[in-house]
C-alpha cells in the first residue's frame, strides 16, 4: 500500500518558466491537499480536490498558480512564469473522507528552486 | 496573523527525561488539534491528534494535552529517545463554514534528544 507519491522530489527552474507538481495520492483516496511550506514557516493550505473539482482553492494565488486532479491521473499544481518567491517545498495530501478526523497523509513533498 | 503559534523555535533534552511541546492558537472555532513529526527532506507524518471535546489524549510515549480556556495544547514525549529528534508542528482545523478539511500550522519545533 504505497503512500502519497509527489514528483519530482526536487525542480530547479529559471524565472519565467513553468513548474508541473505531480501528486498521486494513496489508493483509495480521493481527496487531495496542497500546502506550500517557505523557508522557516509552517506548511500553508493551497488548495482541495476531489476528482475532476476544486472544492476550495483559497489559500493560492491568484494568478499564475492552477490545480488540477482528473478523472484518471494525478494531481497536479502548476506555476506559470515562476519567480524567485515561488521557491519553497510544496506538500501534498490526501485523505479518505474530508473531514480531518483521521488524519492527511502527506507526500514527501517537491522542492522548488527558482534561479 | 498567525492563528497557531509554537513559540518555541527549539527543544533540547536528555534521552530518558520528558519533552513537552507546546502550542497556542488564537480562533475559538478550531476544534481539531493535530500534531506532526517532520523529519529533514520528508513529509509530515501524523502523530496524535485531541478533539475540543477532549482534555487529554495518549497513545503510548505520546499525550496531548488541551485546555480550551486558555487555548493552549501541549504534546508530551516521554520517555524521549534519540529517535524522537525532529520538527514537531502543531495543527489545528475548525468547522468554520465547513472548512474542517483546511489545516492551520504553526512554524514548528525543533526536537533534538541527546543520548
Amino acid at each position: 500500500n504505497a503512500g502519497v507519491m509527489q514528483n519530482p522530489r526536487h525542480l530547479v527552474r529559471r524565472r519565467g518558466q513553468e513548474a508541473r507538481l505531480r501528486c498521486s495520492p494513496m489508493k483509495g483516496h480521493s481527496h487531495v491537499y496542497w500546502y506550500r511550506q517557505l523557508p522557516e514557516e509552517g506548511l500553508k493550505f493551497m488548495v482541495y480536490l476531489q476528482k475532476e473539482n476544486i472544492i476550495d482553492e483559497s489559500g493560492m494565488p491568484k494568478e499564475r498558480f492552477s490545480a488540477e486532479f482528473p478523472k484518471e491521473g494525478p494531481s497536479i499544481l502548476r506555476i506559470q512564469q515562476v519567480v524567485r518567491g515561488d521557491s519553497a517545498a510544496y506538500f501534498c495530501a490526501s485523505s479518505p473522507y474530508m473531514e480531518v478526523e483521521g488524519e492527511a497523509f502527506f507526500g514527501q513533498g517537491t522542492r522548488l528552486t527558482v534561479v | 496573523d498567525q492563528q497557531v503559534k509554537q513559540n518555541s523555535p527549539s527543544l533540547s533534552v536528555q534521552e530518558g527525561r520528558i519533552s513537552i511541546l507546546n502550542c497556542d492558537y488564537t480562533n475559538s472555532m478550531f476544534d481539531y488539534f493535530l500534531w506532526y513529526k517532520k523529519y529533514p527532506a520528508e513529509g509530515p507524518t501524523f502523530l496524535i491528534s485531541i478533539s475540543s471535546i477532549k482534555d487529554k489524549n495518549e497513545d503510548g510515549r505520546f499525550t496531548v494535552f488541551l485546555n480550551k480556556s486558555a487555548k493552549h495544547l501541549s504534546l508530551h514525549i516521554v520517555p524521549s529517545q534519540p529517535g524522537d529528534s525532529a520538527v514537531y508542528f502543531c495543527a489545528a482545523s475548525g468547522n468554520s463554514g465547513g472548512s474542517n478539511y483546511k489545516l492551520t500550522f504553526g512554524k514548528g519545533t525543533l526536537l533534538t534528544v541527546n543520548p
